[in-house]
């Protein structure tokens, strides 16, 4: 049983589309993130949410939300694609013990912007 | 300039050889992190720390808060070992979300 799972692993679009990567996990867990690493291999938080907060990155461009229809739930809708975007996108859940969150991460979703 | 940064960048070793990748932080942590990612891309946890020592198989993770530094090592290395390891930082300010290093890329050679 896979623990997070994003869907698709790969997405291709053209610029200006508006695209979903959905996110499930089945651990049970109260908060779930967004990660992307760019082409350098760096990763960076995106979104952190459980029932109780939406935490944003200052960075990350107003044409992504994120949206959780339930706790095992958090999908990535990015709007007007941009050639920046592509990225390998990640998503990750824990469950909220004080900072002491050990997160299990999704398998990515490789988005490539024409 | 990073809240992790990580040192070395690019690793290559011999089998059997021990190996350190060394991680410092500039933030309060509510842990440190230590995360493996293979070529295939998938990113699994490997320790979380908050103090002290680790240990699982051949890796062990150490940290020292007051120097705000962590190090992984890998004894008698293998092939099998070669991946990106990333170092995290979790911090309370901003909800425990993960600040990270650049990786460190290690490739073993049989």
């Amino acid at each position: 049983d896979t623990a997070v799972s994003q869907t698709p692993k790969y997405l291709v679009t053209q610029m200006g589309n508006d695209k979903s990567i959905k996110c499930e996990q089945n651990l049970g867990h109260d908060t779930m993130y967004w990660y992307k690493q760019d082409s350098k291999k760096f990763l960076k938080i995106m979104f952190s949410y459980n029932n109780k907060e939406l935490i944003i990155n200052e960075t990350v461009p107003n044409r992504f939300s994120p949206k959780s229809p339930d706790k095992a739930h958090l999908n990535l809708h990015i709007n007007s694609l941009e050639l920046g975007d592509s990225a390998v996108y990640f998503c990750a859940s824990s469950q909220w013990l004080a900072g002491y969150n050990e997160q299990f991460f999704g398998p990515g979703t490789r988005l490539t912007v024409l | 300039k990073n809240e992790v940064e990580q040192s070395p960048q690019n690793l290559t070793a011999q089998e059997g050889e021990f190996i350190t990748i060394n991680c410092s932080y500039s933030v309060g942590i509510s842990a440190l992190h230590w995360l493996q990612q293979h070529p295939g891309g998938g990113i699994v946890s490997l320790f979380m720390l908050s103090s002290g020592k680790k240990k699982h198989g051949r890796l062990i993770a150490t940290i020292n808060i007051q120097e705000k530094h962590s190090s992984l090592h890998i004894t008698a290395s293998h092939p099998r070992d070669s991946a990106v390891y990333i170092c995290a930082v979790s911090t309370p300010a901003t909800g425990n979300q993960f600040y990270f290093g650049t990786g460190t890329s290690l490739t073993v050679i049989p």
